[in-house]
């Protein structure tokens, strides 16, 4: 069953600490993206991924960073200095710059501080 | 700038209709998504629209005028499955969306 994997469901962070999120797909999707969902808020994008070893900003990139070394996986690492990082993170892929092709998301991963 | 605008939260009855309004303003226009999304689950896609005119799909149809900038989700025969948030997403020149706050959609028996 193709799909986007998305782990861990939940994570802690503590001060100071770099966390990872994991993001795996098996759709063969060329597209990759990273949002985050506050509430009453609508996705925000982080990241995202047109092809494999390129990525670009989004609208909040700061405190954040990325790496696309497998068409398959988009890890994103929430570092210290994003300084409100308590969201739901939702990771989502597509073929790119089709304009009826729809973004399937993953499961999320909710993180919270200690 | 660009903007997504739909109200925050609906309530409707088990059987009725439900008409959910979207009116956005984007850099460029290259259609209009709507999803469904369950409380900490991921959004499922619903629709897209890209011409003007109705689009249906069984319970759900989707309207979009491009001259008004303004979408519809029509949800008829309600179910209390139906109760979720539905958000619409505007697909700029770009080919990024961008996403309304969405609609929380409360369904009573």
């Amino acid at each position: 069953d193709g799909g986007i994997t998305q782990s861990p469901k939940y994570l802690f962070r503590k001060e100071g600490q770099n966390v990872t999120l994991s993001c795996e797909q098996n759709l063969n999707h060329d597209a990759m993206y990273w949002y985050r969902q506050d509430p009453g808020q609508g996705l925000r994008l982080i990241y995202y991924s047109q092809i494999v070893n390129d990525f670009q900003k989004g609208d909040i990139a700061e405190g954040y960073s990325v790496s696309r070394e497998k068409k398959e996986s988009f890890p994103l690492t929430v570092t210290s200095a994003q300084k409100n990082p308590t969201a739901f993170y939702l990771c989502a892929s597509s073929i790119p710059d089709r304009g009826s092709q729809p973004q399937h998301f993953g499961d999320g991963t909710r993180l919270s501080i200690l | 700038g660009q903007n997504i605008d739909q109200p925050t939260e609906m309530t409707a009855t088990e059987g009725a209709i439900v008409q959910i309004n979207c009116t956005y303003q984007t850099s460029g226009f290259n259609g209009l998504f709507w999803y469904q999304q369950h409380a900490g689950e991921a959004p499922t896609f619903l629709s897209y629209n890209v011409l003007d005119g109705l689009e249906e799909k069984g319970r759900f149809s989707s309207f979009l005028s491009r001259s008004k900038g303004y979408s519809y989700l029509l949800l008829k025969e309600l179910q209390m499955k139906d109760s979720a948030s539905y958000l619409c997403a505007a697909q700029d020149s770009n080919y990024q969306l961008i996403w309304g706050a969405g609609t929380k959609l409360i369904i009573k028996p």
